[in-house]
């Protein structure tokens, strides 16, 4: 049939501003989850990631959430910057899965305002 | 340390040609997979490759195959493309397990 692109969901923020992308996940079992960015043309850059024994790291500028509860990861960008303009898909590694296999959601895009 | 490189960047094919995408990892890393991205399936797993062995594979036809070398290079194969192959195909290598993928350029295959 015919291919529909997803529809992302988007985010708009001033230059400044603190941006919260949010993910759900699907998978009780996985145990590490990675956030990437992903600028047009290019391929998904690594920023932060998590092991699910763990509910908070930081890094510089952003900070990510893990909610095993409800199967929720958030990404906290502070003083968003138009470099930070791009999408954003967190990814999850599940435990009963041999290897490097990794699931990613659909994304977010965040557009930032100067 | 360089990054993850993928050949060619770009490929334009005719339908029913086949095609193979090289990638080189990281140096030092053992694990490489392959993605494909479209606009309407998003980031969806091909293969993955440790230590010459097809550890994880997704839900793919039989017309894509890969296989990795003993350096740690992988190359991934399409037989007969199809015009929904038309894609960015990309790779990612890591150390292990739990460990972080990093991402190559892609290689965006057209299939026209």
């Amino acid at each position: 049939g015919e291919s529909v692109g997803l529809h992302l969901p988007t985010l708009s923020v001033q230059e400044g501003d603190n941006s919260i992308i949010n993910c759900a996940y699907s998978n009780s079992a996985s145990d590490y989850f990675i956030w990437y960015k992903q600028e047009s043309g290019k391929g998904p850059q690594f920023i932060i990631d998590i092991r699910s024994n763990m509910d908070k790291r930081q890094g510089q500028r952003v900070t990510v959430l893990l909610n095993k509860t409800v199967k929720h990861l958030s990404l906290q960008i502070a003083a968003t910057q138009p470099g930070d303009s791009a999408v954003y898909f967190c990814a999850e590694r599940p435990l009963d899965n041999q290897g490097g296999k990794l699931i990613f959601g659909q994304g977010t895009e965040l557009s930032v305002k100067p | 340390k360089a990054g993850v490189t993928q050949t060619p960047r770009y490929l334009i094919k005719t339908r029913g040609q086949q095609v193979t995408l090289s990638c080189s990892p990281i140096s030092g890393h053992r694990s490489v997979s392959w993605y494909q991205q479209t606009p309407g399936q998003g980031l969806q797993f091909l293969f993955e490759y440790f230590s010459e062995t097809q550890r994880n594979k997704g839900n793919f036809p039989g017309r894509f195959s890969g296989r990795q070398f003993s350096n740690s290079r992988s190359e991934m194969n399409v037989s007969t493309l199809e015009l929904g192959d038309s894609a960015l195909y990309l790779c990612a290598s890591s150390f292990g397990e739990n460990t972080e993928a990093f991402f190559g350029q892609g290689t965006r295959l057209t299939v026209v």
